[in-house]
C-alpha cells in the first residue's frame, strides 16, 4: 500500500538550474495535484490533472510545468529555479468517487540557493 | 484574497480537555469541507469532512460542525490526546472544481 510516492525527498538547486519532481500513485485515481507549502501560507495549488491527458493551472502556476505521463504519474518541472521556489512540494491524488479527501505524498523539500 | 481562513495560528490544551479549531470561508459556492492533520516531515492526512447539506459529522473523537449562514466550521476533538499535537488544515472546495482551497493551518499542542 504505497499510496502516493514522491521523489526526491530533498533537493538543493542553484538559481537557474532545472529539475523535475516525480510523483506516482498506485490507487488508480483519476485526479492528481501539485501543491506547495510555505510558512504561514498553507498549501497552494500549483497545477492539477483531472484525468490522464489533461492538465490545468492552479493558484500559483508561474515558473512551473507539469506532465501527466500516464494515469499513475504526474511530474512537476522547474525550468529555471528561483529562490522564491524554495518550498515543500506535495503531490496528491483522488478518485472522483472518493468522498474521503485527497491522499498526499510525504513531500519534497526543495531549497534554491 | 484568502477564501479559507484559520485566524488562530496555534492552540494549546490539556490532555483530556476539548480542542476547538475554527475555520471561516468567504466563497458561498463551497459545498464540501475537509480537515487535514499534518505531522512534521509528513504529508497531510485526511481527518474528517462534511458536505454542505449537513451541519454536523462525527467520527469517534472528532466532530465537525458547519454553520452555512455564518460561513463557519469548527473541528472539536474530545478528549484531546498528546498524539493529536499537529498542524490542522481546514480546506474547502466547490463540487466539480477540482480545486481544494486550504487555510493557513493551526498548530495544536496537547499537553500531558
Amino acid at each position: 500500500n504505497a499510496g502516493v510516492t514522491q521523489n526526491p525527498k530533498f533537493q538543493v538547486l542553484k538559481t537557474g538550474q532545472s529539475m523535475t519532481l516525480q510523483c506516482a500513485q498506485d490507487m488508480n485515481h483519476n485526479s492528481m495535484y501539485w501543491y506547495r507549502q510555505d510558512p504561514g501560507m498553507g498549501l497552494r495549488l500549483i497545477y492539477y490533472s483531472a484525468s490522464e491527458g489533461t492538465t490545468d493551472k492552479g493558484e500559483v502556476p508561474n515558473g512551473y510545468n507539469v506532465s501527466r505521463l500516464n494515469k499513475r504519474e504526474f511530474s512537476l518541472r522547474l525550468e529555471s529555479a528561483a529562490p522564491s521556489q524554495t518550498s515543500v512540494y506535495f503531490c496528491a491524488s483522488r478518485s472522483r468517487l472518493d468522498t474521503y479527501g485527497y491522499t498526499f505524498g510525504s513531500g519534497t523539500r526543495l531549497t534554491v540557493v | 484574497d484568502q477564501q479559507v481562513k484559520q485566524n488562530s495560528p496555534s492552540l494549546s490544551v490539556q490532555e483530556g480537555r476539548i480542542s476547538i479549531l475554527n475555520c471561516d470561508y468567504t466563497n458561498s459556492m463551497f459545498d464540501y469541507f475537509l480537515w487535514y492533520k499534518k505531522y512534521p516531515a509528513e504529508g497531510p492526512t485526511f481527518l474528517i469532512s462534511i458536505s454542505s447539506i449537513k451541519d454536523k459529522n462525527e467520527d469517534g473523537r472528532f466532530t465537525v460542525f458547519l454553520n452555512k449562514s455564518a460561513k463557519h466550521l469548527s473541528l472539536h476533538i474530545v478528549p484531546s490526546q498528546p498524539g493529536d499535537s499537529a498542524v490542522y488544515f481546514c480546506a474547502a472546495e466547490q463540487g466539480g472544481s477540482e480545486k481544494l482551497v486550504f487555510g493557513k493551518g493551526m498548530k495544536l499542542t496537547v499537553n500531558p
